[in-house]
C-alpha cells in the first residue's frame, strides 16, 4: 500500500534553515505529482508547494515563495522541502502528500503522518 | 482567513444526518463554466487528513456511502447520514483558486456526535 514517511522536523531558531524529507513507497513515485501541506498547531490545512512528475514545474504558496524550495529524487523515491529564513509562523506539522487528478481539479489522495517543525528562539 | 468558508462546528446525534457547507467564490469553486472541483478530507484527532470525497461527489475505495458530496455554483456540501461516534472529526473542503494560483482549504469544521 501507499506509504509516505516524513522526517527532518526539528526545533530551529528564527532565520534558520531545515530540510524535510519524505520517503515514498508502495506506488510508482515518478508517475505522480507531489505536494507539501502544513498545519499550524490547532489550525487548519495550508497547501505549501507542488512539484510535477519530472520536477520541471513547481508552485509555491505566496507565504513561502522565495524561502522554500521543493525538489524530488525519483530514483530514490523521495520528496524534499528545503526551508530557509524560517519564521515563527512557519511552525507547523508538515505533511507530504501525493497529488491526484488533473492540475485544476487536483486533490491529495495519500498523506504521510507529518513531521513537526517548530521555529522559536 | 480562508477563501473557502466552512462553519466552525456542527453536531448531530447518532443515526442523524448532518451537512457541512463550503462557500467559495468565482475564483475557485464557481470559476469559469463548471468551476473547479471540490474535495473533502476527514481528520480524526491526532492523525493525518484522509481523502473522503474527490471530484465533488466521488468516494475513494473504502469510504462508506454514508458520506456524499455535492456542488452548486460557488458552494459545495458534504453530507453524512447515519451518524456514528467514529465520525467525530474535523472536516476540510479543498479546491483550486485561480486568483491565488494554488490549492486552498477551508478552515475546517469540527463534527461532534452527541
Amino acid at each position: 500500500q501507499v506509504q509516505l514517511v516524513e522526517s527532518g522536523g526539528d526545533l530551529v531558531k528564527p532565520g534558520g534553515s531545515l530540510r524535510l524529507s519524505c520517503a515514498a513507497s508502495g506506488f510508482i513515485f515518478r508517475d505522480y505529482y507531489m505536494s507539501w501541506i502544513r498545519q499550524a498547531p490547532g489550525k487548519g490545512l495550508e497547501w505549501v508547494s507542488y512539484i510535477t512528475k519530472s520536477g520541471s514545474v513547481i508552485y509555491y504558496a505566496d507565504s513561502v515563495k522565495g524561502r522554500f524550495t521543493i525538489s524530488r529524487d525519483n530514483a530514490k523515491t523521495s520528496l524534499f522541502l528545503q526551508m530557509n529564513s524560517l519564521r515563527a509562523e512557519d511552525t507547523a506539522v508538515y505533511y507530504c502528500a501525493r497529488s491526484a487528478g488533473d492540475f485544476w481539479s487536483g486533490y491529495f489522495d495519500s498523506w504521510g503522518q507529518g513531521t513537526l517543525v517548530t521555529v522559536s528562539s | 482567513q480562508s477563501v473557502l468558508t466552512q462553519p466552525p462546528s456542527v453536531s448531530g446525534a447518532p443515526g442523524q444526518r448532518v451537512t457541512i457547507s463550503c462557500t467559495g467564490s468565482r475564483s475557485n469553486i464557481g470559476a469559469g463554466y463548471d468551476g473547479y472541483d471540490v474535495h473533502w478530507y476527514q481528520q480524526l484527532p491526532g492523525t493525518a487528513p484522509k481523502l473522503l470525497i474527490y471530484g465533488n461527489n466521488n468516494r475513494p475505495s473504502g469510504v462508506p456511502d454514508r458520506f456524499s458530496g455535492s456542488k452548486s455554483g460557488t458552494s459545495a456540501s458534504l453530507a453524512i447520514t447515519g451518524l456514528q461516534a467514529e465520525d467525530e472529526a474535523d472536516y476540510y473542503c479543498q479546491s483550486y483558486d485561480s486568483r491565488l494560483s494554488g490549492w486552498v482549504f477551508g478552515a475546517g469544521t469540527k463534527l461532534t456526535v452527541l
